[in-house]
């Protein structure tokens, strides 16, 4: 167990819709990032959050949002899906990844878009 | 755009023999993380190395860092069965507009076979 949490654990939903993926990091955490994971494209770094703040961003759809709450936790929301964003999303959290820290993975959410 | 490039993509081998997988990019990366992923569960981070030409062991596995930091290597002795998964390469951003970013090799699926 990592720490992180991630629900839901499987989505199933239908093109145009939009849904919100949801990740706790490990206490203490102050860094929470998101990456979508599919198998031709390999783990993609969409967006990270520090404390709140929005601290890097990767290739993250227009689509897609995402915001770091005062508890920590943190949202992803992907609207007007497509069946390409089919994909695993995991959260991963750390302390402090640029210090060589380790950044932990949650479990993932495997979101089918039908 | 940094990328990392990993090879080989797909590794099958008999149990005992050994193995390396290479983990190039273009650019320098303040340290490089390699992870172990199994299905269904998140990245596990396996060893971080931070200075050029650093060399660092985990019971079978040797991970080499480039004297550039741009590329890195493991080595699996003597593979065994419980040694399959996916490996993957991370390079980390200590600067800039990309501090903290983790970014990802597309992987090694390693297959070891009794």
């Amino acid at each position: 167990d990592s720490g992180v949490t991630q629900t839901p654990k499987h989505l199933i939903t239908a093109t145009g819709q939009r849904v919100t993926l949801r990740c706790s990091p490990r206490s203490g955490d102050l860094s929470v990032y998101w990456y979508q994971q599919s198998l031709d494209q390999g783990l993609q770094f969409l967006i990270q959050y520090y404390n709140g703040e929005e601290r890097a961003k990767g290739n993250i759809l227009e689509r897609f949002s995402a915001q770091q709450f005062p508890d920590l936790h943190s949202e992803l929301n992907l609207s007007s899906l497509e069946l390409g964003d089919s994909a695993l999303y995991f959260c991963a959290s750390s302390v402090d990844i640029a210090g060589g820290r380790e950044a932990f993975f949650g479990q993932g959410t495997r979101l089918t878009v039908v | 755009t940094q990328l990392l490039e990993q090879s080989p993509q797909f590794l099958s081998i008999q149990e005992g023999e050994n193995l390396t997988v290479y983990c190039n990019s273009s650019s320098v990366f303040s340290s490089l993380q390699w992870y172990r992923q199994e299905p269904g569960e998140g990245p596990v981070l396996l060893v971080t190395v931070v200075t050029g030409g650093e060399v660092k062991k985990l019971k079978r596995l040797t991970f080499q860092f480039g004297d550039a930091r741009k590329d890195s290597s493991l080595h699996i002795t003597a593979a065994q069965p419980g040694d399959t998964g996916l490996y993957l390469c991370a390079g980390v951003n200590a600067g800039g507009t990309s501090y903290g970013k983790l970014t990802f090799g597309q992987g090694t699926i390693l297959t070891v076979h009794p």
